[in-house]
């Protein structure tokens, strides 16, 4: 089974352009999470689809970032502005849902890699 | 203040040691608590996952929680050169409402030796 898939693995624009990023998760994960890694920090929640409505969007920066998951399968992070802070690592992880206890498993995408210049 | 501490490192010990990885956060609210394995060039990806306070073990790995101190605990047995990896803690509230990210520490790099 194919895990979490992100496009591209890294991104080199110049401050003022578009970027878009996108996400395949696991076939039949529902939920699907974008999260972020700035340089020299911890990883932080940026926003949480359930299929293609977004259940809490409270970790994005700022409005010049737009997600969408239109049909419920990949999603797309698009950064129109791209400013110089938004370098870093952006991950997606999916998941089933919580099971039992509220046990949930995340899994990860490799990442891709923003460079803002 | 950082909901989530963790020590980054880096740590670097020989193969066959015992390594002892923590985390120390403040939000009570927390419940459910992983450790996670992240290659270089890598996205996480999932080693132990704890619900409340208590040990899992699973081969040379254990996770312990103390959520009196609000403290948690990766120990690593008899390390191994491909056991050289970032390793960050998260850790989640239950899954009720929207509450479901993961609130990450900034990792520890650990480096074993051969």
């Amino acid at each position: 089974e194919a895990g979490v898939t992100q496009f591209p693995s890294h991104s080199v624009i110049e401050k003022g352009q578009t970027v878009t990023l996108r996400c395949d998760p696991i076939s039949g994960h529902d939920n699907l999470y974008w999260y972020r890694r700035v340089m020299g920090k911890e990883i932080k929640f940026l926003l949480h689809f359930v299929k293609e409505s977004k259940q809490d969007e409270s970790g994005m920066p700022n409005n010049r970032f737009l997600a969408e998951r239109t049909g419920g399968t990949y999603s797309t992070l698009k950064v129109q502005p791209a400013e110089l802070e938004d370098s870093g690592v952006y991950f997606c992880a999916s998941s089933q849902g919580p099971l039992g206890q509220g046990q949930e498993t995340q899994y990860f995408g490799p990442g891709t890699r923003l460079l803002v210049l | 203040q950082k909901e989530v501490e963790q020590d980054p490192g880096p740590l670097s010990v020989p193969e066959g040691a015992i390594v002892s990885l923590n985390c120390t956060y403040s939000n009570s609210a927390f419940q459910y608590f992983m450790w996670y394995r992240q290659y270089s060039r890598k996205g996480p990806e999932l080693l132990m996952y704890t619900y409340s306070s208590g040990n899992k073990e699973d081969g040379r790995f254990t996770a312990q929680v103390d959520k009196s101190s609000k403290y948690i605990s990766l120990f690593i047995r008899d390390s191994q050169p491909s056991d050289s990896a970032t390793y960050l803690c998260a850790m989640k509230r239950p899954s009720s409402g929207s509450a479901r990210q993961l609130t990450f520490g900034s990792g520890t790099q650990l480096t074993v030796l051969p």
